[in-house]
């Protein structure tokens, strides 16, 4: 039963453009929210986060968008830049231990 | 300040033998997780660990797998008698757990590639 879902495996952009990534979940028991930024071989590195309280957080170039309604949120990147080329993990957490639930990823490209 | 620190970072075993994967957390940190990630799929919670107890252990096979965080030392996952499925990556992460914080970040670590041959 995957609960946090990105649904495109890879996304191509053009550098100075926006990318946006996506990703759904089904348990509304969910609370928080988190991107992830990962580079081959290394560990995931933390972006930006959002709690369910709010539907929006902003942090310099990037962007979170939380539509609880829908279970959905979103990372705005802009511009995008070739060095945000690598795999974006969206992951959920709720309940008392903080453990994250993570989607597949999305495989962002900036191309210059 | 050094962060999460893994080892080995590679860790090739033949099927039947231990595999044992280390994971220093961040220096004032006290609780651990450790994640695994299949070839091609996103990383899976396995168990989360405070000082000399395991607070969450849903994500774990039944079989096989063992984790501890003694009072001294490392978290060790422990993978006995590895099978080519047991390949994949293992990722440790620390948090501080404070008090009165609605979230607790967790800081990952680079990871350990093992190999079933």
């Amino acid at each position: 039963d995957q609960q946090v879902k990105q649904n495109s495996p890879s996304l191509s952009v053009q550098e100075g453009r926006i990318s946006i990534l996506n990703c759904d979940y089904t348990n509304s028991m969910f609370d928080y929210f988190l991107w992830y930024k990962k580079y081959p071989a290394e560990g995931p590195t933390f972006l930006i986060s959002i709690s369910s309280i709010k539907d929006k957080n902003e942090d310099g170039r990037f962007t979170v968008f939380l539509n609880k309604s829908a279970k959905h949120l979103s990372l705005h990147i802009v511009p995008s830049q070739p060095g945000d080329s690598a795999v974006y993990f969206c992951a959920a957490s709720g309940g008392a231990t903080n453990k994250l639930i993570f989607g597949t990823g999305t495989l962002l490209a900036v191309q210059p | 300040n050094a962060g999460v620190m893994q080892n080995p970072r590679h860790l090739v075993r033949r099927r039947g033998q231990e595999a044992r994967l280390r994971c220093s957390p961040m220096k004032g940190h006290s609780h651990v997780y450790w994640y695994r990630q299949l070839p091609e799929e996103g990383l899976k919670f396995m168990v989360y660990l405070q000082k000399e107890n395991i607070i969450d252990e849903s994500g774990m096979p039944k079989e096989r797998f063992s984790a501890e965080f003694p009072k001294e030392g490392p978290s060790i996952l422990r993978i006995q008698q590895v099978v080519r499925g047991d390949s994949a990556a293992y990722f440790c992460a620390s948090s501080p757990r404070l008090a009165g914080v609605f979230y607790n970040e967790q800081f990952f670590g680079p990871g350990t590639r093992l190999t079933v041959l």
